[in-house]
């Protein structure tokens, strides 16, 4: 499948252990926040998004945490899987376009066995 | 099966032979954009459609266009491609007024250009 990156930050993990990914997002008036999986050989996937009126957000097995002040967000993974391996990408959005996205460049998350 | 196609998967090209990716989309959305990913740089807009004969640019425009004359399909055209147009270029849909997750990705064009 396609190769979305060979110089990516890799986070590697126990399977059944919890998984952080973490984001630095570059514009202070980005309002809506957004976390994306890209499996190897097919496009992004939607995971879980977040307003910037809150810090947290929780969805299944998935947590998006906001910390504005420092212009940083994180997804954490519970009891990763190895369903999990995948890049994952966050992305912002303008306050003043919601169709607009501007991405991370990815961390690949691998799931030991 | 609501789903974003992408013709070709592969492609390999020369430099300022004409292409065109196809992109199509079975969910009547209002909303398609393509994007290009490299290493290192994640997924960057090139052009958006808000809807039928309406397009808009996107971060990175340059040495693409775009047509939206139906509403399940939005091609991307390269009149003369060149070789720092290799790249993994992904279609995408979504409902207009819908939050992100209603955005479909298609599987990705790999394009290279000699």
């Amino acid at each position: 499948g396609e190769s979305v990156g060979l110089h990516l930050p890799t986070l590697s993990v126990q399977e059944g252990d919890n998984s952080i990914i973490n984001c630095a997002y570059s514009n202070s008036a980005s309002d809506y926040f957004i976390w994306y999986k890209q499996e190897s050989g097919k496009g992004p996937q939607f995971i879980i998004d977040i307003r910037s009126n809150m810090d947290k957000r929780q969805g299944q097995r998935v947590t998006v945490l906001l910390n504005k002040t420092v212009k940083h967000l994180s997804l954490q993974i519970a009891a990763t899987q190895p369903g999990d391996s995948a890049v994952y990408f966050c992305a912002e959005s303008p306050m003043d376009s919601s169709y607009k996205l501007i991405f991370g460049s990815g961390t690949r998350l691998l799931v030991r066995p | 099966e609501a789903q974003v196609t992408q013709n070709p998967r592969y492609l390999i090209t020369v430099t300022g032979k004409k292409l065109t990716v196809t992109c199509s989309q079975n969910m009547n959305h209002e909303y398609m954009s393509w994007y290009r990913q490299d290493p290192g740089l994640g997924l960057r807009q090139i052009y958006y459609s808000m809807n039928v004969e309406v397009t808009d640019k996107g971060d990175v425009p340059e040495g693409y266009k775009v047509s939206r004359k139906e509403k399940r399909n939005f091609p991307l055209i390269l009149e003369s491609p060149s070789p720092n147009q290799t790249s993994l270029y992904f279609c995408a849909s979504r409902r207009l007024g819908g939050g992100q997750e209603t955005q479909y990705f298609g599987p990705g064009t790999r394009l290279l250009v000699l």
